[in-house]
This record gives C-alpha cells, structure tokens and sequence, in this order.
C-alpha cells in the first residue's frame, strides 16, 4: 500500500524567492512518483516524475525535484517563483514495476500563491 | 493530438435527475479513472476499470455508474441517489503498468 503526505496546504512566497514544496510518501515497494499542478477549473497536468533512474529529476516550467529514499520525500522546488506558477500542486505516488496495474494515490494538495 | 476530452465543461442538474458525464480517450490507454474534487478534499476516487467491460469501486462509489464497454470510453452517471453531487469531475487514464495519468480538463456539475 501507498501513502503520500503534503506538509502545507497552503504555501505563499514572493515573486523572485524560493519555491519549496514538501512531500512524503510511503510505500511498501521502490515507489514511482509525481508531481502534478492543476490552475483553477482545469485538469492536472503532470509537471514531473520519478521513475527509478536519476534521483534529480527535472520537470517543465523550470521545476524539479530530488527522490531521497532515507528521507522517503520527494520534494519539489524552483528556485524563482514566477507569478504563473500560483497553482494548486499534486504529490502522487504508484507502486512502479512492481505492480501490474498503475493506480495512483494522490496527496491531499498544497494551494502555492505568489505575491508580487 | 492524443488527450482526453471531457464533456459537457459545465453541467447543471435538477435534483431528483440524473446525468451523465463523458471521458473520452485517443491514447489506447488501458486504464481510466473517475475522480471527484471539492475545495481542500484533493482527489476523491469513485471508479476506476482497467479493461474493457471491467471495472472496480474506488472510495466514493455510492450514488454513482460506470460502464466500460469500449476502450476508448468510460462515461460516469450521476445518479439522483447521489445526495451532494455538486462538485469539479476530473476522468483521467493510463497504461498498465507504467508511471502517471493523463488528466481530461473536468466537468463542473452543479445542482440546480
């Protein structure tokens, strides 16, 4: 079974600053994991994910995150927020090869405003 | 382009009716997926089929349908037996065994 936690639901910075958005998962086999950004009345779309080969991985709009298997976090950062990236963002996590079928679970959300 | 469209965008209902929503998919996907989101509840599984004419309860199944009949296609009803079934709709899908989902753009079902 799997389980992912995203610490903050909501999270504020300012434009030009850090974006450092935290997830934790728990998994019972080598996990494959997502990160997800949704904009208000649309679908997600995937920003990144991990999938067992580098533990950097680098997604689009200049985000990225860094699998740390000790830590069982996956974490994303950009490192200059922009004002488009005010978003609702998604951790997800799948059991990877391991398991025939795909399904994800999902964290629970952590809404990013940026100020100007 | 391959993607999944989801139909209608905005949808209203009259209590006591049902309605049906479309999750239509060109990415010879094996899995689908229906979710329901409400503001600060994240995703919200109701069903999911991993094959044609199968399909499972995810974990807010009642007051709900699927069918699965062809691969391409996995329409969700919304049954008058739903009590609050004001909420965004997302259908989303997969191919076995790899990573991630591809999402629709979501229906927004309101009751009236």
């Amino acid at each position: 079974a799997q389980s992912v936690t995203q610490l903050g639901s909501h999270v504020s910075v300012s434009e030009g600053a850090l974006v450092l958005l935290r997830c934790n998962y728990s998994s019972s086999v080598p996990p494959y994991l997502f990160w997800y950004v949704q904009y208000p009345n649309q679908g997600l779309q995937l920003l990144l994910k991990y999938t067992s080969a580098a533990t950097l991985v680098k997604g689009i709009n200049g985000f990225e995150a860094e699998f740390k298997k000790s830590e069982t976090s996956f974490h994303l950062t950009k490192p200059s927020a922009h004002m488009s990236d005010a978003a609702e963002y998604f951790c997800a996590v799948s059991g990877g090869q391991e398991t025939s079928g795909s399904r994800l679970t999902f964290g629970e959300g952590t809404q990013l405003t940026v100020n100007p | 382009d391959g993607g999944i469209t989801q139909s209608p965008k905005y949808l209203f209902r009259k209590e006591g009716q049902n309605v049906t929503l479309s999750c239509e998919q060109n990415l010879n996907h094996d899995a689908m997926y229906w979710y329901r989101q409400d503001p600060g509840q994240g995703l919200r599984l109701i069903y999911y089929s991993q094959i044609v004419n199968d399909f499972q309860k995810g974990d807010i199944a009642e007051g709900y349908s699927v069918s699965r009949e062809k691969k391409e296609s996995f329409p969700l009803t919304v049954t008058s037996a739903q009590k609050n079934p004001t909420a965004f709709y997302l259908c989303a899908s997969s191919r076995t065994g790899a990573g991630g989902y591809t999402f629709g753009s979501g229906t927004r079902l309101t009751v009236v």
